[in-house]
């Protein structure tokens, strides 16, 4: 069975940092890309973050460019998120997701999320 | 960059079909997903490349993907089938773009 579990996430003033975490299980982790999306509080779903499988591709959304950066250790199955300068704007629920490829497509499991709220 | 557009709700009787659609440029040259959210859940991948169906999938659920508008279709709606949908699509420009979900009313 697979298994996604996102650690994390907590209360933050503006400007801090926070480093995000996804335990994968379950199945091949260096065998497919790797992404976060976020949900805010009532909102629909973003992209955030994509990682290949041997993290030779990256991209990020606009919005969090130059601020986020997505990594791998597939020797320890896992998948992080350190987010800078965090805003108001990135309060949400953080999902990490796999795909159904190695460069990235589709999510075709995710987890339960981890809450980010950025608060002073 | 790349926009999807969806409606913001569908209504369906049940035991009757519901359609979403998912509007975009040129969409029928791209591959198009599909997710169900159900409230405080997160999402279930229920087509992928258009017209595809994950594993423990329903055949009631279906997609289809030509011209500017991908579809996708609910058989025989449940009540359960209650949820907000979600299209997305792999840009090569905007690289993942999401739909603004649609709520789906079983009545």
């Amino acid at each position: 069975e697979v298994q996604l579990v996102e650690s994390g996430g907590g209360l933050v003033q503006p400007g801090r940092s926070l480093r995000l975490s996804c335990a994968a299980s379950g199945f091949t982790f260096d065998d497919y890309a790797m992404h976060w999306v976020r949900q805010a509080p009532g909102k629909g779903l973003e992209w955030v973050s994509t990682i290949s499988w041997n993290s030779g591709s990256i991209d990020y959304a606009d919005s969090v460019k130059g601020r986020f950066t997505i990594s791998r250790d597939n020797a320890k199955n896992s998948l992080y998120l350190q987010m800078n300068s965090l805003r108001a704007e990135d309060t949400a629920l953080y999902y990490c997701a796999k795909d159904i490829t190695r460069l990235g497509e589709s999510f075709d499991q995710w987890g339960q999320g981890t809450l980010v709220t950025v608060s002073s | 960059s790349y926009e999807l557009t969806q409606p913001l709700s569908v209504s369906v009787a049940l035991g009757q079909t519901a359609r979403i659609t998912c509007g975009g440029k040129n969409i029928g040259s791209k591959n198009v997903h599909w997710y169900q959210q159900k409230p405080g859940q997160a999402p279930v991948l229920v087509i992928y490349r258009d017209s595809n169906r994950p594993s423990g999938i329903p055949e009631r659920f279906s997609g289809s993907n030509s011209g500017n508008t991908a579809t996708l279709t609910i058989s025989r709606a449940q009540a359960g089938d209650e949820a907000d949908y979600y299209c997305q699509v792999w840009d090569s420009s905007t690289v993942v773009v999401f739909g603004g979900g649609t709520k789906l009313t079983a009545l």
